[in-house]
Formats: C-alpha cells, structure tokens, sequence
C-alpha cells in the first residue's frame, strides 16, 4: 500500500466545513483513496472510497487532485458526533490488507 | 446491510488463560476476514488475514501460535488469545470484506466492515 500523511490533529467548529487533507504522492494507478474514521472505543467506520474522480454520499465527500497525489475529505457541516481519528488509506481494494498510519485527530468544538 | 458482530465487547480474564473473540459477518459472506490490534494511543496494527477455509496469514512479529484463528465458515472467525498476559491486554478489532447482496448494496463493493471492538484485560 502506498504511503499516506495526515495532519495529527484539526479543529473544526460545529456547523462548519471540515476539510481534512491527505497526501499520497506514491499512488499507484489501479490504488484507491479510502477514508475511515474511529470514535474514541470504537471500531472504525467506513467513510468512503474514491480512484480518480470525486465522489459523495450522505456522509462525505472526497475531492482527488488530477495527479491522485494528494486528496481531501469534507464533512460538509461538522457535528460534535463527527470527533473522531480519521484515516486515509491507499489500497487496492477491501480484500487487501490495509496499513492504517496515524490519522488525523478532528476535534469538533461547540 | 453489511454488519460485523464482535463479541464479547469486553473481557477480563487471568494471566495464563486463553480467551476467544468471535467476529460475524451478520448479512454478508465474509470471505475475507482481517484482525487488528489496537493500544491505547496507538493506530490499528494489523496482526493476520483470514480466508475462509485457509489458514490465516500472519504479520511479521505476530505469533501464530499464541494467538490462533479460524475462519471455519463464511460467516464466522474466531480469534483465540492462548495463554494471555498482562502485555497481551489490548483492543482487538475485526474487519471483513465479502460478497453478497447486503455487501453489495452498502456503499458498493471492496470495502472493509469493521466490528466493534473487544476490550482485552489480562490481570
């Protein structure tokens, strides 16, 4: 699996955006972007996946740079539900195991 | 659709016996099945890969014998701690990845569904 690097942590304000970028500049071509993320005690949870184009659901959306280096989740209007570690994660698909790195810790402030 | 079970969620036991942690797949076949450990603080490591009816796959560093899986069926993995010690306390976290119309119809294909975690206490 290709290499990712996250911020350690962000804030967010409640209500407002969070853009929470990640950098994978050693992508392979058939690789995907995935993002999970861990409430404290938690197993992690899916977010959403994405190979070139960008994509969206109820509960995100995943931005991907031309070069598929580099990617950004936005959580649209952030709630305090939403503090979590969120990892992003280059894989070839589910059936791979994957390597989570540090994540990034988003805190949601009141 | 897509659920993975984790049981138990919690579990104390004493040094030198052995616990089992049981992971379902709920509403999917889970041909693959992943185990993570997790200590406080830290990022999930992944300890072993399981396929249904092959014997698992185990990381570099994790002892297979001490801690032994199955993956009997498609819907079931258990992991077994033998001869638990205070330094094997940890989270232990399963994931799986499969087939069939509820896998299919939650957010697509390839992705892996993670349990809820088991909360390991060797005293």
């Amino acid at each position: 699996d290709a290499k990712t690097t996250q911020p350690t942590s962000m804030d967010c304000a409640e209500g407002r955006a969070a853009n929470l970028p990640c950098n994978h500049s050693t992508i392979s071509g058939n690789e995907y972007v995935y993002w999970y993320r861990q409430i404290h005690s938690q197993g992690p949870q899916y977010i959403i996946h994405g190979l070139k184009n960008n994509e969206t659901n109820e509960m995100a959306s995943l931005i991907i740079t031309e070069d598929r280096k580099s990617s950004t989740l936005i959580l649209p209007h952030a709630t305090l539900r939403d503090t979590a570690v969120y990892y992003c994660i280059v894989t070839l698909g589910g059936y791979q195991k994957v390597t989570f790195g540090t994540g990034t810790k988003l805190q949601v402030i009141p | 659709g897509a659920v993975v079970s984790q049981h138990p969620s919690w579990v104390i036991c004493k040094s030198g016996t052995s616990v089992k942690i049981e992971c379902r797949s709920l509403d999917f076949q889970a041909t693959t099945m992943f185990w993570y450990r997790q200590f406080p603080k830290q990022s999930l490591m992944l300890m072993a890969t399981s396929n249904e009816g092959s014997k698992a796959t185990y990381e570099q560093g994790v002892e297979k014998d001490k801690f032994l899986i199955n993956h009997a069926s498609l819907t079931l993995s258990t992991l077994t701690v033998t001869s638990a010690h205070p330094e094997d306390s940890s989270f232990y976290i399963c994931s799986a990845s499969g087939t069939g119309a509820s896998y299919e119809s939650s957010q697509g294909r390839d992705i892996q569904y993670f349990g809820a975690g088991t909360r390991l206490s060797v005293l």
